[in-house]
């Protein structure tokens, strides 16, 4: 089984710039998420997706994040205009379903810095 | 809000010792907990998964167990090897919400 696809792996952007990143989760999944991981420390939650529609992104800065999943399978995470602070690792997960008793899979991440 | 905390940020061991790492949530209305492992420049692997209703789940030399009234879960690793460094992080899934993660333990086991 194919687990959840991100790309790039790696970016480097100067501040002020745009950068768009790629998931395609496990087949099946309806529940998709953007964790932002900075050095250090444990993801935090950006956005999740069930299905195309948006349950939760209360922690997204929507001043310059935004995310889709238009056909309800892969998704875009978009940074305009990127800021130093932005500088982390970009986590893409997927699930079954957004409950509880489902595990929960995560990609390898992108990793940016903003210079 | 639910803060999830793990304690020691960081453990060096030496091969073959056995090893808990401490995770605590301040709201116990959990609906589940998840240990999950994170090597160097990759992404997040799931462990173990304890529903709220179980006290603990095993996996080969990792059992982790669930104190929900107390707000605790610990990760015990025996018999520890080089292959299992790495920064271990602790989740808390509520009804409604995505999991709230811990900032990780990385643990360090010298041959």
């Amino acid at each position: 089984e194919a687990g959840v696809a991100q790309s790039p792996r790696y970016k480097i952007i100067e501040k002020r710039q745009s950068v768009a990143f790629w998931c395609n989760p496990i087949s099946g999944h309806a529940t998709l998420y953007w964790y932002q991981q900075i050095l250090g420390q444990g993801p935090k939650l950006l956005i999740q997706f069930q299905n195309n529609g948006v349950v939760d992104d209360s922690q997204l800065p929507k001043d310059r994040f935004s995310a889709e999943r238009l056909k309800g399978v892969d998704s875009t995470l978009k940074i305009q205009p990127a800021k130093l602070e932005d500088s982390a690792v970009y986590l893409c997960a997927s699930s079954l379903e957004g409950l509880g008793g489902n595990t929960i899979y995560f990609g390898e991440g992108s990793w940016l810095t903003v210079v | 809000k639910q803060e999830v905390t793990q304690i020691p940020a960081a453990l060096s061991v030496p091969e073959g010792e056995n090893l808990v790492l401490n995770c605590s949530f301040t709201d116990s209305a959990i609906y589940n907990l998840q240990w999950f492992r994170q090597d160097p420049g990759k992404g997040l692997t799931s462990l173990l998964l304890i529903q709220s209703s179980q006290r603990e789940q095993t996996s080969g030399r990792l059992n982790a167990s669930l104190d929900k009234s107390s707000g605790r879960s610990t990760l015990y690793i025996a018999a520890s090897q080089p292959g299992d460094s790495a920064t271990y992080l602790c989740a808390v899934g509520q009804a409604g919400t995505a999991l709230i993660f811990g900032k990780g333990t990385t643990l360090s086991v010298s041959s």
